[in-house]
């Protein structure tokens, strides 16, 4: 079965905390990829990466960090020093090999940052 | 500008009403998906193409049907819509090859089936 699970439903935290949203994904393939979309009070989808399976390198942009491990399949996301435009609802989702390219998302993590 | 357009974007039906949503890309995209979003679950496939011509099922299929007889339109359609599909319909297009992976999603329809 493929599936994306963000068991953090909701989050809050103060302005200029570090938060992190978890991910944990399943699959059986061997090649996939794995993303994060950002969606804003106003609606849309942005991306904000990808990820392969065969690179398990860890990325770092700006305020936003992610640790992918396979080992445990999870591909966290960190974003140091919050900002309130960072309140938003973080989605996760799995690419599976070979499947048309649809994405499997997960539940989505709301982030609200306080001032 | 180069993207996604989805049309309408907001649209009240009526419970047994049709209506179809279009979505409609210019970067000659092969692969095109609809999505829905309802809350607590996030984004859940509905149906998908992989070229024109060519439909299939997703996550979510029932009560919608789905035509590709152009590259670069994708129609989603409700023919006799109920509440349940009340929601957010997102649209999405992919190009092909080793080199580009990148999803563009529309800017969503949000339907309301009273």
């Amino acid at each position: 079965a493929q599936k994306v699970t963000q068991a953090q439903t909701e989050i809050s935290v103060v302005e200029k905390e570090d938060v992190t949203l978890d991910c944990v994904y399943e699959t059986r393939d061997t090649t996939y990829y794995l993303f994060w979309y950002k969606q804003p009070p106003s609606g849309e989808l942005v991306f904000l990466i990808r990820r392969n399976s065969f690179d398990e390198q860890n990325e770092i942009s700006g305020r936003y960090s992610w640790n992918f491990q396979k080992s445990t399949s999870s591909f966290n996301f960190t974003i140091t020093a919050s900002q309130v435009v960072d309140s938003a609802v973080y989605f996760c989702a799995l690419r599976p090999g070979n499947q048309g390219g649809k994405l499997i998302f997960g539940q989505g993590t709301e982030l609200s940052v306080k001032p | 500008n180069a993207g996604v357009t989805q049309t309408p974007k907001f649209r009240v039906l009526k419970t047994g009403q049709s209506m179809t949503l279009l979505c409609a890309q210019d970067m000659n995209h092969e692969y095109m998906y609809w999505y829905r979003q309802d809350p607590g679950m996030g984004l859940r496939l509905i149906h998908y193409s992989v070229g024109e011509g060519t439909t299939a099922k997703g996550e979510v299929p029932d009560g919608y049907n789905v035509s590709r007889l152009k590259k670069q339109n994708f129609l989603l359609g409700l023919e006799s819509a109920a509440p349940s599909q009340t929601s957010v319909y997102f649209c999405a297009s992919r190009q092909t090859g080793t080199t580009n992976y990148g999803y563009t999603f529309g800017s969503g329809t949000r339907l309301t089936v009273v």
